[in-house]
């Protein structure tokens, strides 16, 4: 299994550009997410699937967009980027709470936007 | 929604001596409690975690304690190795698929 596989790994964007970033997961999990990890931070919750066609806000929504028309994968988009979403980007995965709490994450994607 | 606090953002300790980083949480709801460890351009890899109805888990040179009355858990590495140095991050939740809140780390450095 290749796990939690995120694409792509690294991205240079210009201000006002838009992009998709792909996770995929391979371990029929249930749940997904996408985080964003900036210098000397925690990582901070984007959005959030609890299953295939279904989509909600974490902690930090605004610029960007998700969704979920596989149970597989999980598209994180930038409409209109903005240097404030520099950051690297983490997608994680987990089975189902009612079975096991541990998520997976993918390798990252580091984003820059100029 | 969930706060979660975490100190030291740096520790510095010798080879074979232990070391304790501390987190405390502000949603009395949460009832899991992960730990990652996370090396320089790597990704978070779970190392130990809690939930709310256990005080203490260990795993080898790995422990963590909960205490839910005070709101706050710790993590306990012993017989450090220079293989320890990371970034450690403690995490919290209320389960279902509400995510992961994030302490902001902890640098341990492994002094030889």
């Amino acid at each position: 299994n290749a796990g939690v596989t995120q694409t792509p790994k690294f991205r240079v964007l210009k201000t006002g550009q838009s992009m998709t970033l792909l996770c995929a997961q391979d371990m029929n999990h249930e749940y997904m997410y996408w985080y964003r990890q900036d210098p000397g931070m925690g990582l901070r919750l984007i959005h959030y699937s609890v299953g295939e066609g279904t989509t909600a806000k974490g902690e930090v929504p605004d610029g960007y967009n998700v969704s979920r028309l596989k149970k597989q994968n999980f598209l994180l988009g930038l409409e209109s980027a903005a240097p404030s979403q520099t950051s690297v980007y983490f997608c994680a995965s987990a089975l189902d709470w009612g079975i096991s709490y541990e998520q997976y994450f993918g390798p990252g994607t580091r984003l820059t936007v100029t | 929604g969930e706060n979660v606090e975490q100190h030291p953002s740096t520790l510095s300790v010798q080879e074979g001596d232990s070391a304790v980083i501390k987190c405390t949480y502000s949603d009395s709801a949460s009832n899991y409690f992960p730990w990652y460890k996370q090396e320089l351009g790597k990704r978070p890899q779970l190392i130990i975690d809690i939930r709310s109805n256990v005080g203490e888990k260990k795993d080898q040179r790995i422990a963590v304690t909960l205490n839910k009355t005070a709101k706050h858990f710790s993590l306990h590495i012993t017989e450090t190795q220079p293989e320890d140095s990371a970034v450690y991050f403690c995490a919290a939740s209320r389960g279902g698929a509400d995510g992961l809140t994030f302490g902001k780390g902890t640098h341990l450095i492994i002094q030889p």
